[in-house]
């Protein structure tokens, strides 16, 4: 299968640090995706990781560990406007460009 | 154009009706994919046009559903016969290419379709 587990919700505060984990399959692995979706809007790219580390992009970072097929987005000094769906993918296999995509984690930034 | 383009933003129809999704993808992608979001679910993939290569139609949930791509650019999403449970965001997207980086994926604003 191709399972991506990612929580349903979370909550933060304005200001804070949040982390919004993410654990997929390993097999066939080729790189790892974070999209950005407001409610009624299209998900819009955040950060691309194909090898193990952190990439840092301003206030977000992205994370990733192919050997315990697992990711994690970081967001920092949280801003009201960062409410919103954050979706993990990983691509479907081999040169198959389609993405696997989790259901997302709504995040809800409270003043 | 800056980005994908789609059409219509919001489609209303009855159940039994064909209905046709329009995709303009972001000028010089090679690659073109739909899916499709239904309500508290996520992305699920339908077709992928990968420059003049044959489709990968892995991901269409009956053979009521088709797309072409025509001249490698502009695309079309067809459903025949909808039925209610097709009621969802159609989402078109595009990358450069399938490989790596390349793979990133830009997405158009989606259709609504509702089958009454």
């Amino acid at each position: 299968g191709q399972n991506i587990d990612q929580p349903t919700e979370m909550t933060a505060t304005e200001g804070a640090i949040v982390q919004i984990n993410c654990t997929y399959q390993t097999s066939g692995f080729n790189g790892l995706f974070w999209y950005q979706q407001h409610a009624g809007e299209a998900p819009t790219f955040l950060s691309y990781n194909v090898l193990d580390g952190l990439e840092e992009k301003g206030r977000f970072s992205s994370f990733l560990s192919r050997s315990k097929g697992y990711s994690y987005l970081l967001l920092k000094e949280l801003q009201m406007k960062d409410s919103a769906s954050y979706l993990c993918a990983r691509n479907y296999g081999g040169s198959q460009g389609n993405l696997i995509f989790g259901k997302g984690t709504k995040l809800s930034v409270k003043p | 154009g800056a980005g994908v383009s789609q059409s219509p933003s919001n489609k209303v129809t009855e159940k039994g009706k064909d209905v046709e999704l329009r995709c303009d993808p972001i000028s010089g992608h090679t690659a073109l994919y739909w899916y499709r979001q239904s309500l508290g679910q996520g992305l699920e993939f339908l077709i992928y046009f990968q420059g003049n290569s044959a489709p990968d139609k892995s991901g269409l949930p009956s053979d009521r559903f088709s797309a072409e791509r025509t001249g490698g650019s502009v695309s079309t999403l067809t459903i025949q016969r909808t039925q209610q449970e097709d009621s969802a965001v159609y989402l078109c997207a595009s990358s450069l290419s399938s490989g790596g980086y390349k793979n990133i994926q830009y997405f158009g604003a989606g259709t609504r379709l509702s089958v009454l």
